[in-house]
């Protein structure tokens, strides 16, 4: 069964660029598409973007001059960079494996919180 | 512009039945969607994907508890015998066409009573 697993730094400063990084075990990270999705604190699901293992990616308009989503196979994992942070941007985020269109395997969710 | 609507609360009794609704906007009544549930503090699940028709698919382990239907752009998640680990939001999705981008609901908060 596929687990993910978020990691990257739980606090940014506003300005400056937010990275995470999602790990695949229990399976490969090939032959699948990968989102990103977010979770403001007492909000609900905003999807930031998805990349497919070829490298192929798909962003949320209104996110997508400041995200870049990446892959790596041979570490079979994807990664998120979201630029020029500000207080909105902090919220749990997750990543999923794509199934169907719909993230059908979620990560645990990681807090990142933007402080000034 | 492909929105989804929901209710952002419904409440029911311990072992009865609840039927929740997500609404698709105008012009989208022929889409897919897919329901996900959040339980307290934890990370999303995946539940099923519900297709126009009523038919549906649900993710591995998910009880038979939990069922989808449809009529028009009307996309329902009923939830029998309820629990009280359901007590939980719960999320519709649907995705565009072409190279499609992802859709949230607002999400519904189900107490059981």
């Amino acid at each position: 069964q596929v687990q993910l697993q978020e990691s990257g730094p739980g606090q940014v400063k506003s300005s400056e660029t937010l990275s995470l990084t999602c790990t695949v075990s229990g399976g490969s990270i090939s032959s699948y598409y990968w989102s990103w999705i977010r979770q403001p604190p007492g909000k609900g699901l905003e999807w930031i973007g998805y990349i497919y293992y070829s490298g192929s990616t798909n962003y949320n308009p209104s996110l997508k001059s400041r995200v870049t989503i990446s892959v790596d196979t041979s570490k079979n994992q994807f990664s998120l960079k979201l630029t020029s942070v500000t207080a909105a941007d902090t919220a749990v985020y997750y990543c999923a494996r794509m199934g169907s269109h719909a993230p059908a395997a979620w990560g645990q969710g990681t807090l990142v919180t933007v402080s000034s | 512009q492909l929105v989804l609507t929901q209710s952002p609360s419904a409440s029911a009794s311990l072992g009865a039945s609840v039927k929740l609704t997500c609404t698709l906007s105008s012009g989208h009544s022929s889409y897919a969607i897919a329901w996900h549930q959040q339980q307290p503090e934890k990370g999303p699940r995946y539940l099923m994907k519900l297709n126009s028709d009523g038919s549906h698919s649900k993710g591995d382990g998910i009880p038979d508890r939990f069922s989808g239907s449809s009529s028009g752009a009307e996309r329902y998640l009923t939830i029998s015998s309820l629990q009280s680990e359901d007590e939980a939001d719960y999320y519709c999705q649907t995705w565009g066409t072409g190279i499609p981008d992802v859709v949230f609901g607002g999400g519904t908060k189900l107490t059981v009573l």
